[in-house]
């Protein structure tokens, strides 16, 4: 069957930098997304990955080892607005999105 | 990015009624858009995958006659929830596929619908 796991939730503080990773298991791998979610409102697209290696956008930066099924969301200089749920996505043989469950980032002052 | 208009953005209605949801991709030609539930603190769930010109293709335990959908052109989608009851209550988000932007998904703002 098909799998992504992600950490149910975690807690930084602000300023800091936080990680959070993504394992997969798909039927093919045609890509993976990151999303942003804050409650209530439907996701915001972050990153896509889909050649091994480290994306960097800002503050936010996403890595990819297709080999070990692997992914990470690496955010820095956490801001209180970072506060939300980051849900991971893969991309599989038949171009469907496949979804985790998500990970709720708690930021403390 | 990409901007994906959902409307209305919230809906109440009673028991029994139709309720159609509107999915406009604003800015770009979508031939394959996708519709999501979303029950508080969970995932996405995929409910069915709309292609224009042709039928939708639902996931499993998704009723095809309750929840219509129409991909009529290539900016627009619709979702009809039809004789809606209580439990239909949630937060359905559309997403549109943009081919010309690495395959991406660009997310609608969600339609919460409450059915009283």
């Amino acid at each position: 069957g098909q799998n992504i796991d992600q950490p149910t939730e975690m807690t930084a503080t602000e300023g800091a930098i936080v990680q959070i990773n993504c394992t997969y298991q798909t039927s093919g791998f045609n890509g993976l997304f990151w999303y942003q979610q804050h409650a209530g409102e439907a996701p915001t697209f972050l990153s896509y990955n889909v050649l091994d290696g480290l994306e960097e956008k800002g503050r936010f930066s996403s890595f990819l080892s297709r080999s070990k099924g692997y992914s990470y969301l690496l955010l820095k200089e956490l801001q209180m607005k970072d506060s939300a749920s980051y849900l991971c996505a893969v991309l599989d043989s038949n171009y469907q999105l496949i979804w985790g469950a998500g990970t709720k980032l708690i930021i403390k002052p | 990015g990409a901007v994906v208009s959902q409307h209305p953005s919230w809906v109440i209605c009673k028991s029994g009624t139709s309720v159609k949801i509107e999915c406009r991709s604003l800015d770009f030609q979508a031939t394959t858009m996708f519709w999501y539930r979303q029950f508080p603190k969970q995932s996405l769930m995929l409910m069915a995958t709309s292609n224009e010109g042709s039928k939708a293709t639902y996931e499993q335990g998704v009723e095809k006659d309750k929840f219509l959908i129409n991909h009529a052109s290539l900016t627009l989608s619709t979702l009809t929830v039809t004789s809606a009851h209580p439990e239909d209550s949630s937060f359905y988000i559309c997403s549109a596929r943009d081919l010309g932007e690495a395959d991406t998904q660009y997310f609608g703002p969600g339609t919460r619908l409450t059915v009283l």
